[in-house]
């Protein structure tokens, strides 16, 4: 499946900009989809293709991609948007992978 | 309005076959560019993609699960089954099954279910 990397934690002082990153081969040919969860939940798509929010979404969160290596920014973070956050993409034979997730937190 | 449910044991014991059900509403498997998934995640720890099978009946499974994971769909149920065999108590996790959009050579699981938590223990 997919081989993903992502750091495992990232801290932001409340309003400030965060990015999270994913670095994989497959990233060069494939978008990534990001995926937000809090505790006890399942987890919320919040970015796929190459930047498009779901409904719903703040229009904070938004999507990058350079070479083996996509990201997800949240431009002005809040106390809500701490959570555990998930890259995922298809590698060349369709498989699936996520990364490792990154722990956000909100400072 | 789109939404899956998972259902199935709770408790398995090693060496036995685990079999989950996702049944969903509000799309139709037979539609083009829709799959759907199971995703795993053991206590405390990250996201497991498992399997996925496809409105054409094309199906993916981890490569490092292959040999014990089988993947099916009833479309005229609106249900997909996902089959483990050979459980072992590292297999205890949440089993989420998910909605896939497939477009352009890329995918995303958009609609989640709530998780089921399997424990392996005897």
């Amino acid at each position: 499946s997919s081989e993903l990397t992502q750091d495992p934690a990232v801290s932001v002082a409340l309003g400030q900009t965060v990015r999270i990153t994913c670095q994989g081969d497959s990233l060069r040919t494939y978008y990534a989809s990001w995926y937000q969860q809090k505790p006890g939940q399942a987890p919320v798509l919040v970015i796929y293709g190459r930047n498009n929010r779901p409904s719903g979404i703040p229009d904070r969160f938004s999507g990058s991609s350079s070479g083996n290596t996509a990201s997800l920014t949240i431009t002005g973070a809040q106390a809500e948007d701490e959570a555990d956050y998930y890259c995922n993409s298809r590698d060349f034979s369709a498989n699936h992978g996520f990364g490792g997730g990154t722990k956000l937190t909100v400072l | 309005q789109i939404t899956l449910r998972e259902s199935g044991p709770t408790l398995v014991k090693p060496t036995q076959t685990l079999t989950l059900t996702c049944t969903f509403s509000g799309f139709s498997l037979s539609t083009s560019g829709v799959g759907v998934g199971w995703i795993r995640q053991p206590p405390g720890k990250a996201l497991e993609w498992l399997a996925v099978i496809y409105w054409d009946d094309d199906e993916r499974c981890s490569p490092s699960l292959k040999n014990r994971l089988t993947i099916t769909k009833d479309t005229s149920k609106n249900q997909v089954v996902l089959a483990m065999t050979n459980m072992d108590p590292v297999d205890t996790a949440t089993y989420y099954c998910a909605h896939n959009t497939y477009y352009l050579g890329n995918n995303h699981f958009d609609y989640w279910g709530q998780g089921t938590l399997v424990t392996v223990s005897s």
